[in-house]
């Protein structure tokens, strides 16, 4: 089975931190995304990857930097933390292929106080 | 841009019935997929649709018209264990991104 695995469930930083998000799969996924999930508003895409070192703005990029040093590892930096940026972050990975599912982790439950 | 509507919440009975509709505006259409989210775990893929018509696993079904742009996501046998939200998306994008654009899900309550 595919894992893909977010270091933190929990997560509470202040407000001006710089956080970092990691995520890990172990299946050798081209594709790699970072979504934050927020009642109402369902799944939105932050960033994703094709490949190492490769990254694409998804639809909410502001506020966010994303790291793609090894092909199993994605990365998510919030660079300066504001408390609009609470939420639940998943990530996600998928293989390169026209019809592949993605994916996700377990997410990261980040407050921001 | 892409827009998907579906219902914030239905609910059934064990043993029924239910269809929860996705409604969607995109450009370069790729195909329609359903995920489901239990209280507190990731999404899970259930199904792809790419081509028109009904695809069956198991309980599950899902159908896509592309003429109306219009899918759904069908169960059958409804169990308690059915109840979660779930998730129509559409992948967009050129054909080399693999981008999903996800609808605002659909709260599905199971009741004994």
């Amino acid at each position: 089975d595919v894992k893909v695995t977010q270091s933190s469930r929990y997560l509470v930083k202040r407000t001006g931190e710089k956080v970092f998000l990691e995520c890990v799969q172990d299946m050798d996924h081209e594709n790699m995304f970072w979504y934050r999930q927020d009642p109402g508003l369902g799944l939105r895409l932050i960033y994703f990857s094709y490949d190492v070192k490769m990254k694409e703005k998804g639809d909410i990029p502001e506020g966010y930097s994303v790291s793609r040093e090894k092909k199993e590892r994605f990365s998510l930096i919030l660079e300066s933390a504001s408390t609009n940026q609470t939420s639940m972050y998943l990530c996600a990975s998928s293989p390169r292929g026209f019809n592949q599912p993605q994916h996700f982790g377990d997410g990261t439950r980040l407050s921001i106080l | 841009g892409q827009s998907l509507e579906q219902p914030s919440e239905v609910t059934a009975v064990e043993g029924a019935i239910v269809q929860i509709n996705c409604t969607y505006q995109t450009s370069g259409f790729y195909g329609l997929s359903w995920y489901q989210q239990h209280d507190g775990g990731a999404p899970t893929f259930l199904s792809y649709n790419a081509l028109d018509g009904l695809e069956e696993t198991g309980r599950f079904s899902s159908f896509l018209s592309r003429s109306d742009s219009y899918g759904y996501l069908l169960l059958q046998e409804l169990q308690m264990k059915d109840s979660a939200s779930y998730f129509c998306a559409v992948r967009a994008g050129n054909t080399g991104f693999q981008k999903l654009v996800f609808g605002t899900g659909t709260r599905l309550l199971v009741s004994p």
